[in-house]
């Protein structure tokens, strides 16, 4: 069965630093999209990016970037130069082929410090 | 351009007490889902419906009903509400078949049942 892990229940970074979020998942299926969504305190999911397996280059949109390692099956969030309003819940996901069922992961909180 | 619209926001329910959460998406997208999120345990599915006149069970189905009313409408049946039904309920919609198959979600229900 597929599964998404995130090992890291809360993280702090440092204002205008760079931060890994960790993704990692388990899947038999060779083609299958992975998604990143952030939830602010107000509570909506807001989609970030996504990767899907067989893309040759790592996704990126804006600030937010994908370090896809296919092989080790992970994918984890960088977000660089980190500004007050990314301290949110940021919760990862995949979708296997051939079924409508998104898998998400626990989540992983950051906290955003000036 | 209203995305996923999810009424109510807010709903505080007796134990035995029935309501229907209603969820409409002007995207024009085949596929919504009702997703329930809890503490520390991310989004779980409850039911899906991939497509006009169809719906599934999610991974969190007893308890619930679900009806395509048509396109644009998903609503979520609590038909005799319990405690451990308390939750934040996330409707969303997305085109599975295209690409990349992201989900859009709206912005939440907040449900205590006393």
């Amino acid at each position: 069965a597929q599964k998404i892990t995130q090992t890291q229940p809360g993280m702090f970074v440092q204002e205008k630093e760079a931060v890994t979020l960790d993704c990692t998942y388990d899947t038999s299926d060779p083609s299958y999209g992975l998604f990143w969504y952030k939830q602010p305190s107000s509570g909506e999911m807001i989609f970030l990016i996504y990767q899907g397996s067989y893309d040759q280059q790592n996704a990126t949109e804006g600030r937010y970037s994908l370090n896809f390692q296919k092989a080790r099956k992970s994918a984890n969030l960088v977000i660089s130069a980190s500004q007050l309003g990314d301290s949110a819940m940021y919760f990862c996901a995949i979708l296997p082929p051939r079924t409508y069922k998104y898998i998400f992961g626990t989540g992983t909180r950051l906290k955003v410090l000036a | 351009n209203a995305g996923v619209t999810q009424t109510p926001k807010f709903q505080v329910l007796k134990t035995g007490q029935s309501m229907t959460l209603q969820c409409a998406q002007d995207m024009n997208h085949n596929s919504m889902y009702w997703y329930r999120q809890d503490p520390g345990m991310g989004l779980r599915l409850i039911y899906y419906s991939a497509s006009e006149g169809t719906t599934d069970k999610g991974e969190v189905p007893n308890g619930y009903n679900v009806s395509r009313l048509n396109k644009r409408e998903f609503s979520l049946r609590l038909e005799s509400a319990a405690p451990s039904q308390t939750s934040v309920y996330f409707c969303a919609s997305s085109e599975v078949g295209r690409r990349k198959n992201i989900q859009y979600f709206g912005a939440g229900t907040r449900l205590s049942v006393l």
